[in-house]
């Protein structure tokens, strides 16, 4: 199975800050990887997938990159609505594997 | 939009079974492939398994491989998770969640339900 590890598992930024969340799979999945936020007591958000697509309805300031075995997620210019679980997720092959999850808090 | 409301969530017991329902709307539920993602008591997200448009192709996780089976109905609009000798780690918050774009197998999860709670415990 391919292994999706994220870091930072945790951290703490201010509204407007520009925060980067990093997935590295265990093997190259191109860029089969999909980002979602999750807020306390809600479902998954989806928000990007390929790598790099916007979800439509997602807002600019979310960005996506890479392809292999090496992501990020950018988040520009912090919201307060931003705060939240954040996910990658693999689909190269099955079974689908997520990361473990990186929380974003407000310092 | 579309929509999905999980329901048959419950207590269970050890080695005991439960079958979950996603009643699907607000889209052409047969042209899309489903999957199932759990959530256990504050830890992150596991895909559980997954289903193609017309259910001729079932995918699933390690850890449930044999003891669970996906399936729909494209006529009633709903997909079911049947699960059999039930676990303490099959403990989690059920999510029913539907495939963007593919009819053939779910690679990534736009809509997804509020969730159905399964606790097996004695």
């Amino acid at each position: 199975d391919i292994q999706m590890t994220q870091s930072p598992s945790s951290v703490a930024a201010s509204v407007g800050d520009r925060v980067t969340i990093t997935c590295r799979a265990s093997q190259d999945i191109g860029t089969w990887l999909a980002w979602y936020q999750q807020k306390p007591g809600k479902a998954p958000k989806f928000l990007i997938y390929t790598a790099s697509s916007l979800q439509s309805g997602v807002p600019s300031r979310f960005s996506g990159s890479g392809s292999g075995t090496d992501f990020t997620l950018t988040i520009n210019s912090l919201q307060p609505e931003d705060f939240a679980t954040y996910y990658c997720q693999h689909s190269k092959t099955f079974p689908i594997t997520f990361g473990q999850g990186t929380r974003l808090e407000i310092k | 939009e579309g929509q999905l409301l999980e329901s048959g969530g419950g207590l269970a017991q050890p080695g005991g079974s439960l079958r979950l329902s996603c009643a699907a709307s607000g889209f052409t539920f047969s042209d899309y492939a489903m999957g199932w993602v759990r959530q256990a008591p504050g830890k992150g997200l596991e895909w559980v398994s997954g289903i193609s448009a017309s259910g001729g192709s079932t995918y699933y996780g390690d850890s449930v491989t044999g003891r669970f089976t996906i399936s729909r109905d494209n006529y009633k609009n709903t997909l079911y998770l049947q699960m059999n000798s039930l676990r303490a780690d099959d403990t989690a918050l059920y999510y029913c969640a539907k495939e963007p774009w593919s009819e053939d197998a779910p690679d990534a999860f736009d809509i997804w339900g509020q969730g159905t709670m399964v606790t097996v415990s004695s």
